[in-house]
């Protein structure tokens, strides 16, 4: 069965503090994705990777960043979180030419 | 982009057929029709997607208009457990940087399955 799984699926921090949130596939999957999901503005890509040290912004990188070390992991920083952080964020993989991602549970983050 | 419309809600009873369906007016030839839900408290999953032609699998079926401006997804038998925001998205043809673009959903179809 394949699997994206999230290092946790809520998390609080407060104003300031760096943040990571760690995702894991294990379907040798090429791309990888990080969304957040807002009530009222649906799914937004934050940013993606199509192979290993490699990186691409999505629609709202502002205040992000990422790192791919490894092909199976791919990790979201906020650097100094905020409030306007506060979110749900997802994470996905795909194959080099699949039309289906698979996504992980997702992590509820709360920045107070 | 090309955008999609889908109502707000709907409901049905469980272990009946529900058709939820989905208008996109402005579909261009390289787009095909995407269908993911995402189940309380949990992450989307991909349901079906199809280009031209009707697609069936072991949890739903797509039915394309012929014009290709509307399509409907369709739940044989709905069970509590489909009860999830339903999405209908275009992505372009795989192949042409398909698998590396990120998904926009809208707000989708809440879909309430009444016992």
């Amino acid at each position: 069965d394949v699997k994206v799984t999230q290092s946790s699926r809520y998390l609080v921090k407060r104003t300031g503090e760096k943040v990571f949130l760690e995702c894991v596939q294990d379907m040798d999957h090429e791309n990888m994705f990080w969304y957040r999901q807002d009530p009222g503005l649906g799914l937004r890509l934050i940013y993606f990777s199509y192979d290993v040290k490699m990186k691409e912004k999505g629609d709202i990188p502002e205040g992000y960043s990422v790192s791919r070390e490894k092909k199976e992991r791919f990790s979201l920083i906020l650097e100094s979180a905020s409030t306007n952080q506060t979110s749900m964020y997802l994470c996905a993989s795909a194959g080099a030419s699949s039309y289906e991602q698979y996504f992980g549970p997702g992590t509820r983050l709360t920045v107070t | 982009d090309a955008k999609t419309t889908q109502p707000n809600s709907m409901e049905s009873n469980e272990e009946e057929p529900v058709h939820l369906p989905c208008n996109h007016s402005t579909i261009s030839g390289t787009d095909y029709i995407h269908w993911y839900r995402q189940l309380p408290s949990q992450g989307p999953e991909y349901v079906i997607h199809g280009l031209t032609s009707n697609v069936n699998n072991r949890m739903a079926s797509l039915a394309i208009a012929e014009d290709r401006k509307s399509s409907t997804l369709i739940l044989h038998r709905a069970t509590l457990r489909d009860a999830a925001v339903y999405y209908c998205i275009l992505r372009v043809l795989v192949g042409s940087g398909g698998g590396a673009d990120g998904l926009t959903f809208g707000k989708g179809t809440h879909l309430i399955i009444q016992p």
